[in-house]
């Protein structure tokens, strides 16, 4: 099985720079991804990592430690429509590919 | 450009009523389909999947049911809704990256 975790709730300040961490336990690791979900819509994709290291695309960036079981993802010079639910999800060997979710990071950004 | 179309955007049904949802992916063949559903507080939940016509794999032991009668048509039903199959249900199709595209979602409230 699989078991995703990462923080339930943060808050930040417009312009600052804030990490969102993910571990994860499982069996058969074929890849992480993060998306971001508004209120009331469908997640959209931001990013996937399936080797170690960091891959950046534009002002968000993703970190991935296999050996750790952990992910972070990194916003840079938020803004205020980064307010969202970031949802840390990992590959299911076994499932069609699917992916399994975590129960999602809630991001409130401050004037 | 491949586009998932999902519908109702909202539905609201008695309990004990029969569900249909319908999703449909345009501009790719044989895609790996998902339905997902995302409770109050909850993770998204992967509830089916499917690699091909009239292929259908259960995650999670429900009175729910999946079938794919065309190649890039995915339903989602049910018999008998009861209260706790409230939810936000969304329909997915794997990406390159085995990342998933979602469709808008159904939001539905059973009452």
């Amino acid at each position: 099985g699989q078991n995703i975790d990462q923080p339930t709730e943060m808050t930040a300040t417009e312009g600052a720079i804030v990490q969102i961490n993910c571990t994860y336990q499982t069996s058969g690791f074929n890849g992480l991804f993060w998306y971001q979900q508004h209120a009331g819509e469908a997640p959209t994709f931001l990013s996937y990592n399936v080797l170690d290291g960091l891959e950046e695309k534009g002002r968000f960036s993703s970190f991935l430690s296999r050996s750790k079981g952990y992910s972070y993802l990194l916003l840079k010079e938020l803004q205020m429509k980064d307010s969202a639910s970031y949802l840390c999800a990992v590959r299911a060997k076994d499932s069609g590919y699917a992916l399994n979710f975590g129960k999602g990071t809630s991001l409130l950004v401050t004037p | 450009s491949q586009t998932i179309h999902q519908w109702p955007a909202t539905l609201v049904q008695p309990v004990g009523s029969p569900l249909s949802l319908e999703c449909t992916v345009e501009g790719t063949s044989n895609p790996n389909l998902y339905w997902y559903r995302q409770a109050a507080g909850r993770g998204l939940q992967l509830l089916f999947y499917s690699v091909g016509i009239g292929q259908i794999s259960s995650e999670v032991p429900q009175n729910l049911s999946a079938s794919r009668p065309q190649d890039r048509q995915f339903i989602l039903s049910s018999k008998k809704l009861l209260l706790s199959d409230s939810g936000f249900y969304l329909c997915a199709w794997r990406g390159t990256l085995a990342e998933a595209f979602f469709g808008q979602g159904t939001r539905l409230t059973v009452v």
